[in-house]
């Protein structure tokens, strides 16, 4: 079975500060990963996906992932954390074999201080 | 700018009624899933339909939820009859077959008294 764990449900930094959410997942075969991001009330939007190109990803809004296989990881990272990055994020797996189905982490909550 | 839109955006109703959701899928995408967000079970895949035809609705409770896309502009969810732990937010998104991205709309919050 597939699983994606998010290591952390809530996260603090301050703004201007590293931004660093965890996510691990488990399969028999690399999957295409994830990260969506939700802002309070609205919808899922997504910030990058890899699929078994480049091991490091880059998104939108100067976020970035790197895929390791050796550590079934996809952690989510940015330089510096802006007070519009608040949101929830989730790390989410796509395994073809099950008719494009995603599995979701449970999701992180950040929060940015001033 | 192409968008995933649903409607309603907010419904409260009492327990017993029915409740119908629409989902407008982006244009030109054959896939449509519905997903439903709580607080303790996270983001659960409800259905899944590629071309118009149902392929999974193993996540959906069968005696009360329906899915259904009458054509390709268009898919509902109905909960028929209403209980309070429906309560919700429901989520549609859209894709392509042969691409793995899927495009949320942003969701119709539910609440059953």
């Amino acid at each position: 079975a597939q699983s994606v764990t998010q290591l952390d449900s809530h996260v603090s930094v301050s703004e201007g500060t590293p931004v660093l959410l965890r996510c691990n997942y488990s399969s028999s075969y690399s999957p295409s990963l994830f990260w969506y991001v939700q802002h309070p009330n609205k919808g899922l939007q997504l910030l990058l996906k890899y699929t078994s190109a480049a091991t490091l990803v880059k998104g939108i809004n100067g976020f970035e992932a790197e895929f390791k296989k050796s550590e079934t990881s996809f952690h989510l990272t940015k330089p510096s954390a802006h007070m519009s990055d608040a949101a929830e994020y989730f790390c989410v797996a796509l395994k073809k074999a099950a008719g494009n189905k995603l599995t979701f982490g449970g999701g992180t909550r950040v929060l940015v201080k001033p | 700018d192409a968008r995933v839109t649903q409607t309603p955006r907010h419904k409260v109703t009492e327990m017993g009624q029915e409740v119908t959701m629409r989902c407008q899928p982006i244009l030109g995408h054959n896939t449509v899933f519905w997903y439903r967000q709580t607080m303790m079970q996270g983001l659960e895949l409800l259905a899944y339909f590629r071309n118009r035809a149902p392929l999974d609705d193993s996540g959906m409770p069968k005696d009360r939820f329906s899915a259904e896309m009458p054509d390709a502009t268009l898919a509902t969810l109905k909960i028929q009859p209403s209980e309070p732990r429906d309560s919700a937010v429901y989520f549609c998104a859209s894709g392509f077959s042969g691409e793995e991205t899927q495009y949320f709309g942003p969701g119709t919050r539910l609440l059953v008294l």
